[in-house]
């Protein structure tokens, strides 16, 4: 049982390429979330899915898209990133919705964009 | 007014020692509030859930005090496993849906 996992740990981009995220989970949970984490700031979520084939926009989606094609599969896309992109992201799922239920953390993807 | 606040620290205590942290929150109509816990370069983890009675987990105390907008976490008798970053979260119903505020994490160093 692996929990979430993420793909890459790390990547540098130069401004304007695009590159996909890759979470993944292996406990059939429902919910999945995408956050970013910068110094001084709290996790900001940026898209999240309740089920398959759904998503939703979060807190700060510009610049952003996702798919959820499978359960246990959540992508994050940078059409063409930019450095205010720079941060890390972590990938969480949870079985029903976060009112009182733990979410479960990827180990996170370090990006960082010149 | 941050949504959710916390003391950026860093606490450094020695080990053995009694700390608490307090996080203020700013919506009053907020339904859940938990405690999680990230070390350094690491992601985060459920430590525990604050119940309106509050709740303790071995040496870790959480209380809820709803009138004054705040939540506490205690620790007694530190370890030096207990170093990390503690992020308050709190859950809302906006009305657009649910909303998971995380606050920016108080820094604890305990040492020897």
């Amino acid at each position: 049982n692996a929990g979430v996992t993420q793909t890459p740990k790390f990547r540098v981009l130069k401004t304007g390429q695009s590159m996909t995220l890759l979470c993944a989970q292996d406990m059939n949970h429902e919910y999945m979330y995408w956050y970013r984490q910068d110094p001084g700031m709290g996790l900001r979520l940026i898209h999240y899915s309740v089920g398959e084939g759904t998503t939703a926009k979060g807190e700060v989606p510009d610049g952003y898209n996702v798919s959820r094609l499978k359960k246990q599969n959540f992508l994050l896309g940078l059409e063409s990133a930019a450095p205010s992109q720079t941060s890390v992201y972590f990938c969480a799922s949870s079985y029903y919705g976060p009112i009182y239920n733990e979410q479960f953390f990827g180990p996170g993807t370090r990006l960082t964009v010149l | 007014r941050k949504e959710v606040e916390q003391d950026p620290g860093p606490f450094n205590v020695p080990e053995g020692a009694t700390v608490a942290f307090n996080c203020t929150y700013s919506n009053s109509a907020s339904q859940s509030f938990f405690w999680y816990r990230q070390d350094c370069r690491k992601e985060p983890k459920l430590l525990m859930s604050v119940y309106s009675s509050g709740n303790e987990d071995g040496r870790f105390t959480a209380q809820l005090n709803r009138a004054s907008q705040y939540i506490s976490l205690l620790i007694r008798d530190s370890k030096l496993s207990d170093s990390a970053t503690y992020l308050c979260v709190v859950n809302s119903n906006t009305g657009g849906g649910n909303k998971l505020t995380f606050g920016t994490g108080t820094q604890l160093k305990v040492e020897l």
